[in-house]
């Protein structure tokens, strides 16, 4: 079975710009989360969807938004694009149905945004 | 706001040698502890989920434990393999927090 997958892996904008990042869970999924790690960090949480709602959202501006489709796949959103921006997205799957436990986390291999 | 701390922050060890890595937490009412492995440039590869009811789990050589009343967990490695070099997170959840991670290096 394949795994969570993520594209594009990599992708360079400049300031100002919008970037679209993509997911798809592991099959029969429905909890879909992102995280930013910036360069030497850990993850830092921005959202979770299950069955199609935001169960969650971390500490980031509003110029960050996310949705998740009927399939479960899911859309990371930023808009406005700023230098520090730049990080690995990373998007993970859980089958939970515990909205404020996401239970046991499988990620994909991460987009590298660079911002310029 | 749960704040997660990883002790130290890099290892480098001999091959063979056995090893732990540490993770405290400051809000001890957890659901659960997951511990991922992470090489450069790469996604998180889950190593060993501890629900909260649970005190260890094993997988292969990987040990983990979990101590809620501390706010503690350690990893264990047995007979380290170069293959082992990486960076080791864990996360504690409900929504996960993550900590810094420890970047292991394992000299042959």
């Amino acid at each position: 079975d394949a795994g969570v997958t993520q594209s594009p892996t990599h992708l360079i904008k400049t300031r100002g710009q919008h970037v679209t990042l993509r997911c798809s869970p592991i099959s029969g999924h429905k909890s879909v989360s992102w995280y930013q790690q910036v360069l030497g960090q850990g993850p830092q949480f921005i959202f979770q969807y299950y069955e199609k709602e935001e169960r969650g959202r971390g500490n980031f501006p509003d110029r960050f938004s996310a949705r998740q489709f009927p399939n479960y796949s899911s859309e990371l959103n930023v808009n406005a694009l700023l230098l520090g921006d730049s990080a690995l997205y990373l998007c993970a799957s859980s089958f939970s149905q515990v909205t404020s436990n996401t239970g046991e986390l499988f990620f994909g291999e991460g987009s590298r945004l660079t911002v310029l | 706001k749960q704040e997660v701390t990883q002790i130290p922050a890099a290892l480098s060890v001999p091959e063979g040698e056995n090893l732990v890595l540490n993770c405290s937490f400051t809000d001890s009412a957890i659901y659960n502890l997951q511990w991922f492995r992470q090489d450069p440039g790469k996604g998180l590869t889950s190593l060993l989920l501890i629900q909260s009811s649970q005190r260890e789990q094993t997988s292969g050589r990987l040990n983990a434990s979990l101590d809620k009343s501390s706010g503690r967990s350690t990893l264990y490695i047995a007979a380290s393999q170069p293959g082992d070099s990486a960076t080791y997170l864990c996360a504690v959840g409900g929504q996960f927090y993550f900590g810094t991670g420890t970047s292991l290096t394992v000299i042959p």
